[in-house]
Order: C-alpha cells, then sequence, then structure tokens
C-alpha cells in the first residue's frame, strides 16, 4: 500500500499570498495517478485536481499541480479568503488507493 | 440536482451492526463505480469499500475485509454499506462518493456526499 506524506500539517498564511502544499508518496505513483481535493469544515471534499496537474470542472486556475513518480505539489498562485481550508491528496494508481492526512490552510 | 446523499449514522455499541446508505440523484447512477469512504475524528481520509457500476465486482479495505459489505440497488440509485462486528475504531463520518468516469473508470471521486455519523462505543 502507497503511504502518502502531506506536508506542512498546518500552513498559515495571508490573503493574496501563494501556497505551496506538498504530497510525497512512499512509492512511485503510477502514471502520476493523483489527485487533490478541497475540503470546508462540514462539507464534503471537493475534486481539485486530477492525475497530478489536471484541474475539474469549475476550479479556477489559480490553482495548479505539478510532480510526478513520488512528490507532487499543489500550488495557490494568490489566495482567495474561499481558499482557507483542509487539503488531501489521493493516489489512484494502483489498489487500494489511499490519501494523505491532509494540510490546514489556515489566515495568518 | 446532482447529488449524494447519506443516512443510517448512529451510535452502536462494540460488536454491532449498521446499515447505511446513499442515495443519489442527478446522474445515472447505473452507469458508475460506487465508494465508500471514511473519516475519523480529527483525522484523514481512508478509502473503505467500491461496488462495480452493476453490482460486482466488490472490494475493500483490509480493516473492513470479511465485517463490512457493500452493494447498491440501481432501480432505486441507492448505495449501501452493511457494517457488523463493529470496533471503536470504525467511528467515523461515512461518505459515500462517486467515481469520474463511467464504468470501470479510474478511482478518483468528482462527488461526495457530506457523511453520516458512525459512533462506536460502550
Amino acid at each position: 500500500e502507497i503511504v502518502l506524506t502531506q506536508s506542512p500539517g498546518t500552513l498559515s498564511l495571508s490573503p493574496g499570498e501563494r501556497a505551496t502544499l506538498s504530497c510525497r508518496a512512499s512509492q512511485s505513483v503510477r502514471s502520476s495517478k493523483l489527485a487533490w481535493y478541497q475540503q470546508k469544515p462540514g462539507q464534503a471534499p471537493r475534486l481539485l485536481l486530477y492525475a497530478a496537474s489536471n484541474r475539474a470542472t469549475d476550479i479556477p486556475d489559480r490553482f495548479s499541480g505539478s510532480g510526478s513518480a513520488t512528490d507532487f505539489t499543489l500550488t495557490i498562485s494568490r489566495l482567495e479568503p474561499e481558499d482557507f481550508a483542509l487539503y488531501f491528496c489521493q493516489h489512484y494508481g494502483s489498489s487500494p488507493v489511499s490519501f494523505g492526512q491532509g494540510t490546514k490552510l489556515e489566515i495568518k | 440536482q446532482v447529488q449524494l446523499v447519506e443516512s443510517g449514522g448512529a451510535g452502536v455499541p462494540p460488536g454491532g451492526s449498521l446499515r447505511l446508505s446513499c442515495a443519489a440523484s442527478g446522474f445515472t447512477f447505473s452507469n458508475f463505480g460506487m465508494h465508500w469512504v471514511r473519516q475519523a475524528p480529527g483525522r484523514g481520509l481512508e478509502w473503505v469499500a467500491v461496488v462495480g457500476h452493476g453490482g460486482r465486482p466488490a472490494y475493500y479495505a483490509g480493516s473492513v475485509e470479511g465485517r463490512f459489505t457493500v452493494s447498491r440497488d440501481n432501480s432505486k440509485s441507492t448505495l449501501y454499506l452493511q457494517m457488523g462486528s463493529l470496533r471503536a475504531e470504525d467511528t467515523a463520518v461515512y461518505h459515500c462518493a462517486k467515481e469520474i468516469s463511467p464504468y470501470a473508470g479510474d478511482w478518483y471521486f468528482d462527488l461526495w456526499g457530506q457523511g453520516t455519523l458512525v459512533t462506536v462505543s460502550s
């Protein structure tokens, strides 16, 4: 089973700043099959990116993803107030799929 | 409206059983594989189970294999999770989630429900 480790655990930034979130896999993720989700308190997770760098439907272009093999990054270019939330990565290149433990993006 | 709505969560004693439901609307339910993913309080997400669009195959996380059964009724657009021999570590919010692509797609999810809380405690 692939273990995903996200860092940092908490990221404190101000609106307008750039956020960089990391997701590291214990083994290579086949075909860069990695997704990113956003979750706000009391809400369902929302798909942001898939295949490491492809934005899901209706996701603003300030969200971007990069990486391959074992190292992946989610970048939010200029933080909006609604971007402060919990972010998870998930690999789906092999079974079982698994999720990272999450990065909490909080307002500084 | 495209949505998934879970129900059936409750407090149960260790060793107990519970059945969760997930009602789907706004899309052709029978075309998509469906999953259960859980989230323990203050913890990350854990994949639990999947059932294919036609009701088979079904696969499970090792932590629930032999205790949980996933099924679906496409005539009712509803997904189920029968949970048995419950343990304290099964305490979590249980979300149902839809695969993004129809039929045999990759296991990532473009639609989630808000979840239903299962608490296992004596």
